[in-house]
């Protein structure tokens, strides 16, 4: 039984489209998150959220807007692709407190053509 | 401040060498440093981590050794295995327990049978 699961697991879509990234934890976990890892497999956080609250938000463009229904759930919708959106997600989640496992999902493989 | 720099950017070792890797941080405040592995295709999966109140950890063939006033910290792989080969990442967070992991730029290690 997978522990952090991810859907899509590739996305290929044009520039100004909308798409939708979603995740799924069933560690009993209560912080999750979104991390990007560029074409050079840099790792860099975006949203955190702590039981459906918003907690990190690291500059990230408007154009991408998270959503947490539940602390087992964290979804990622991007509006209004680009170029420069084309990398791999991943959706992680941890116990609250920081200084513990973080769980990754496969990733999302998003390429914007 | 914020930075984790890690090298090399990449390794090749022979069957039954010792892999090492190092990272350098700048922000005292960090206080738990993980490594992580990622395979390919898949997402980054916790290897060993410590705390810096330690100076070295060790769990089977990884070891960790960490210099607090050098703010620096090594993975070194013993007896390193062709299955060892991947893309290593050293983090480290911050004191606020928000989760948020800051990662180092990666290293490859190609493990030659």
């Amino acid at each position: 039984d997978t522990a952090v699961s991810q859907t899509p697991k590739y996305l290929v879509t044009q520039m100004g489209n909308d798409k939708s990234i979603k995740c799924e934890q069933n560690l009993g976990h209560d912080t999750m998150y979104w991390y990007k890892q560029d074409s050079k497999k840099f790792l860099k956080i975006m949203f955190s959220y702590n039981n459906k609250e918003l907690i990190i938000n690291e500059t990230v463009p408007n154009r991408f807007s998270p959503k947490s229904p539940d602390k087992a759930h964290l979804n990622l919708h991007i509006n209004s692709l680009e170029l420069g959106d084309s990398a791999v997600y991943f959706c992680a989640s941890s116990r609250w407190g920081g200084r513990t496992e973080a769980f990754f999902g496969q990733g999302t493989r998003l390429t914007v053509v | 401040q914020q930075q984790v720099k890690q090298s090399p950017q990449s390794l090749i070792v022979q069957k039954g060498g010792i892999s090492i890797i190092n990272c350098a941080y700048e922000n005292t405040a960090f206080d738990y440093f993980p490594w992580y592995q990622q395979f390919p295709g898949k997402g980054p999966a916790l290897l060993i981590a410590i705390r810096p109140d330690v100076s070295e950890k060790k769990e089977g063939r990884f070891t960790i050794s960490f210099n607090k006033s050098a703010k620096q910290f090594s993975l070194h792989i013993m007896d390193s295995q062709p299955g060892d080969s991947a893309t290593y990442f050293c983090a480290a967070h911050g004191s606020s327990n928000t989760g948020k992991l800051i990662f180092g730029q990666g290293t490859t290690l190609q493990v030659k049978p």
